[in-house]
């Protein structure tokens, strides 16, 4: 039973424009949430998070959204630059036993 | 089988111990990745081995040393530990460096 979807293996968007990334999440004990990037022959690297009591937290190009009635987060990037072409991943944790869950991820492809 | 598993899931040790960590996935996946994780942090990427052969090391204390036996298996020594070392550690695989991961639960390690 995944706990954290993202149901989009890949997005492609044209350089300048807005990235969005949805998350879709099952448990409501989650107490907040995490967006990670990988490049090929890296590891993911954090990025940005969100806590549960808040809706939207902004770091710069990357603005994260929660709305925690639908279950569902999303990461948006703008504007989007080639940079910006990775996987991401979105991850969710429990602070009660500190049990972070991740999704499958999505591939971002910044068209030029 | 999906999975990756790792062992123990829970280790104590004394700061003159020697342990290891195993990780184990049996996808055919050929890079596979170790991850640190503070109570109510991110995880941290530590190592990563892409075909067998360390290509990451996130400047890790040499008391961690990893090991990748065959294609299948991940190990983490550990030797003179401290106890800030105390935290969970997370193996991932990926079907190669730019895919998708999959995590295991992670073994949480208490160094007294």
């Amino acid at each position: 039973d995944q706990q954290v979807k993202q149901n989009s293996p890949s997005l492609s968007v044209q350089e300048g424009r807005i990235s969005i990334l949805n998350c879709d999440y099952t448990n409501s004990m989650f107490d907040y949430f995490l967006w990670y990037k990988k490049y090929p022959a890296e590891g993911p690297t954090f990025l940005i998070s969100i806590s549960s009591i808040k809706d939207k937290n902004e770091d710069g190009r990357f603005t994260v959204f929660l709305n925690k009635s639908a279950k569902h987060l999303s990461l948006h990037i703008v504007p989007s630059q080639p940079g910006d072409s990775a996987v991401y991943f979105c991850a969710a944790i429990r602070v009660s036993d500190d049990k972070i869950i991740f999704g499958k991820g999505t591939r971002l492809h910044i068209l030029p | 089988d999906t999975e990756v598993t790792q062992t123990p899931k829970h280790l104590v040790m004394g700061m003159t111990n020697k342990k290891s960590l195993k990780c184990e996935q049996h996808m055919g996946h050929r890079a596979m990745y170790w991850y640190k994780q503070k109570a109510k942090k991110p995880p941290e990427l530590m190592f990563v081995y892409s075909y067998e052969k360390l290509s990451i090391n996130e400047s890790v204390p040499s008391r961690f040393s990893p090991e990748c036996p065959n294609s299948s298996l991940l190990n983490l020594h550990l030797h003179a530990l401290q106890p800030e070392d105390s935290a969970l550690y997370l193996c991932a695989s990926s079907q190669d460096p730019r895919g998708e991961l999959f995590f295991g639960e992670g073994s949480r390690l208490t160094v007294l």
